[in-house]
């Protein structure tokens, strides 16, 4: 079945870029997201890209797509503490999404 | 204010005592979602509807009902709870389904406990 692997934590100190890898293993997805839950919070859409694209930027997110290795990342340059967060890769299927297990982002100062 | 309303937000029961969980979306969505989060497994479907009087099973259902009598509402039913349902749900909605189902909107989160 599909099946969405992320790595569980990632500590950066404030300033420096983070990146969020991710692998996916269904190839027929249409689009690829990644979403974002603030403490307490529920989970809310951050960026998303067509799975017919290699690269979104979007201010200080880029997101990359590598679809012969199935590997999704997120690039977020000049991290801040309230960046800190789980950060979720999801995958569309026909009637859902499947979700990664979540990356825990730790930025210290 | 678009939103996607769960109550309680917490809740302690004991086994076997039945509880329902409302969930209510005012952005007339027609694909609503159930999504429980549990510690290094993220989140895993319970169950959805494409539709009202539409539910199906999603990748964990067992032990749990739904309903979907109007578009706003997707009620998720604990008929007898056991403790392995202590857990933190999330109902979601999105404007359809199909591919880009993706832009979901998450409520809160619920935090059950079953002891």
């Amino acid at each position: 079945g599909e099946d969405v692997e992320q790595s569980l934590f990632l500590s950066v100190r404030e300033g420096d870029s983070s990146v969020i890898n991710c692998t996916y293993t269904d190839s027929s997805s249409t689009y690829l997201y990644w979403y974002k839950q603030e403490p307490g919070a529920g989970l809310q859409l951050l960026t998303y890209i067509f799975s017919n694209m290699d690269m979104k930027q979007d201010q200080r997110l880029t997101v990359l797509l590598n679809k012969k290795d199935k590997h999704l990342s997120l690039r977020i340059a000049d991290t801040q503490t309230g960046d800190s967060a789980i950060y979720f890769c999801a995958e569309s299927d026909t009637d859902k999404l499947i979700f990664g297990t979540g990356t825990r982002l730790q930025v210290f100062p | 204010e678009a939103q996607v309303t769960q109550n309680p937000r917490y809740l302690i029961t004991v086994t076997g005592k039945k509880l329902t969980v409302t969930c209510s979306q005012n952005m007339n969505h027609e694909y609503m979602s159930w999504y429980r989060q549990d510690p290094g497994l993220g989140l895993r479907q319970i169950y959805y509807s494409m539709n009202v009087e539409v539910t199906d099973k999603g990748d964990v259902p067992e032990g749990y009902k739904v309903s979907r009598k109007e578009k706003r509402n997707f009620p998720l039913i604990l008929e007898s709870p056991s403790p392995n349902q202590t857990s933190l749900y999330f109902c979601a909605s999105s404007l359809m389904a199909g591919a880009n189902t993706g832009e979901l909107f998450f409520g809160e989160g619920s935090r059950l406990t079953v002891l």
